[in-house]
């Protein structure tokens, strides 16, 4: 049975850096058959794809327009995780975050528990 | 950005009713659709792939159809689990609908 657990700060600064971690079990972020992605969800932007990394041969991302220019999403392989990095955050990246997998049936079928971030001074 | 539009966005019915919700893509994604439920407080759940293939687990009362840009869930008689929220996705560029808010009439 696959889970991921999420980690990471509730509470941002402006202008500062948002840092997410999801730590994989019953699965390997080097896995040639599944691609491992960031995920948001607020009340304006409903939810939101931002990005993903995943192995076939080499690593390979992928990232949404909206945030292309200040993401960054980095596997660990010797910790199974991977890792969601969001620069110069606004007020308008305030949302849950959640990491989740898109497996065999490259839909999203393991999910994260969401953490919720808030940008604020 | 293929965008995708659902409808409705809130449905009343009771339960026992069949339900069926629309989703509608900007331009062609072949059969790449998925459809998700999400409960409050929780994460979204994989119900349907490849806009048909039921995901294993979801009970045969759920249903998807469709291709190319035209698109439906359908619960042939809906149970008091299944007042939630549902989704469409498209993974060709992974963008979502809006969201259909299944209520108790």
């Amino acid at each position: 049975q696959v889970e991921l657990q999420q980690s990471g700060p509730g509470l941002v600064k402006p202008s500062q850096t948002l840092s997410l971690t999801c730590a994989i079990s019953g699965d390997s972020v080097s896995s040639n058959s599944a691609a491992w992605s960031w995920i948001r969800q607020s009340p304006s932007r409903g939810l939101e794809w931002l990005g993903r990394t995943y192995y076939a041969s080499k690593w390979y991302n992928d990232y949404a327009v909206s945030v292309k220019s200040r993401i960054t999403i980095n596997p660990d392989t010797s910790k199974n995780h991977f890792s969601l990095h969001l620069y110069s955050v606004t007020p308008e990246d305030t949302a849950l975050y959640y990491c989740a997998r898109a497996g065999g049936s490259d839909a999203f079928d393991v999910w994260g528990q969401g953490t919720m971030v808030t940008v604020s001074s | 950005d293929i965008q995708m539009t659902q409808s409705p966005s809130t449905l009343s019915a009771s339960v026992g009713d069949r339900v069926t919700i629309t989703c509608r893509a900007s331009q062609s994604i072949s059969s790449w659709l998925a459809w998700y439920q999400q409960k409050p407080g929780k994460a979204p759940k994989l119900l349907i792939y490849k806009a048909s293939t039921l995901e294993s687990g979801v009970p045969s009362r759920f249903s998807g159809s469709g291709s190319g840009t035209e698109f439906t869930l359908t619960i042939s008689s809906l149970k008091p689990d299944d007042f939630a929220t549902y989704y469409c996705q498209q993974y060709t560029s992974w963008t979502f609908g809006q969201g259909t808010k299944v209520e108790s009439k």
